[in-house]
């Protein structure tokens, strides 16, 4: 089947503009993850929704991001003010039912943003 | 807070070889999941492997095999008779009750290039 989807692939903008990233999980997945992977690191995480709540959003950075996932599948994170450290590959992953202790995360090819 | 350490940064072999990746986890959970990840040169992180706490039993995939240490604290990875398709990034990454088996906390990765 289908595995998890990101568009776009490349995002570029400028300082101070206002983008968004989208996420299509993979069917029937109900917990959806959004990592952020600078260069040469490894991914680190930023949000985690169990169906259309956020059930952790301990790893965004600050108030210029923000992820929503309104009817429980696609999600989207959406960035503020963009600065040119929030330039990286955002990877979102998703798992069959989240907050289990076998759940396996899969992921998708990611999102390469560069603020110019 | 759990931290997860690989400290071999890059490794270079030549085909045939066998290689190990090292890696090294800190965590207050008594239970809790360790994975390997690859990510080939088309960004995409792919699921290798995930291992219990309470199970310290070696695990062998055709040429793939992890040596979970609980002792040590430690979840290595060894290619046997390495091939050109095997050059990659790899990532060891953990999670646990903690964070609600939530989020992975991923490793800096090992750069894994493979010469023929």
């Amino acid at each position: 089947g289908a595995g998890v989807s990101q568009t776009p692939s490349n995002k570029v903008t400028e300082k101070g503009k206002y983008v968004e990233l989208r996420c299509d999980p993979i069917s029937g997945h109900t917990a959806l993850y959004w990592y952020r992977q600078s260069l040469g690191q490894g991914p680190e995480f930023l949000i985690y929704f169990q169906g259309t709540g956020a059930a952790d959003d301990s790893g965004l950075p600050n108030d210029r991001f923000f992820a929503v996932r309104p009817e429980g599948s696609v999600s989207t994170l959406k960035i503020q003010r963009t600065e040119r450290g929030d330039s990286a590959v955002y990877l979102c992953a998703s798992s069959p039912r989240g907050g289990a202790s076998t759940d396996t995360q899969y992921f998708g090819p990611g999102t390469r943003l560069t603020v110019l | 807070a759990q931290k997860v350490t690989q400290a071999q940064t890059e490794i270079s072999v030549v085909e045939k070889e066998d290689v190990t990746l090292d890696c090294v986890y800190e965590t207050r959970d008594t239970t809790y999941y360790l994975f390997w990840y690859k990510q080939p040169p088309s960004g995409e992180l792919v699921f290798l492997i995930r291992r219990n706490s309470f199970d310290e039993q070696n695990e062998i995939s055709g040429r793939y095999s992890w040596n979970f240490q609980k002792s040590t604290s430690s979840f290595n990875f060894t290619i046997t008779a390495s091939q050109v398709v095997d050059s990659a990034v790899y990532f060891c990454a953990l999670r646990g009750p903690s964070t609600s088996y939530g989020k992975l906390t991923f490793g800096q990765g090992t750069i894994l290039t493979v010469h023929p």
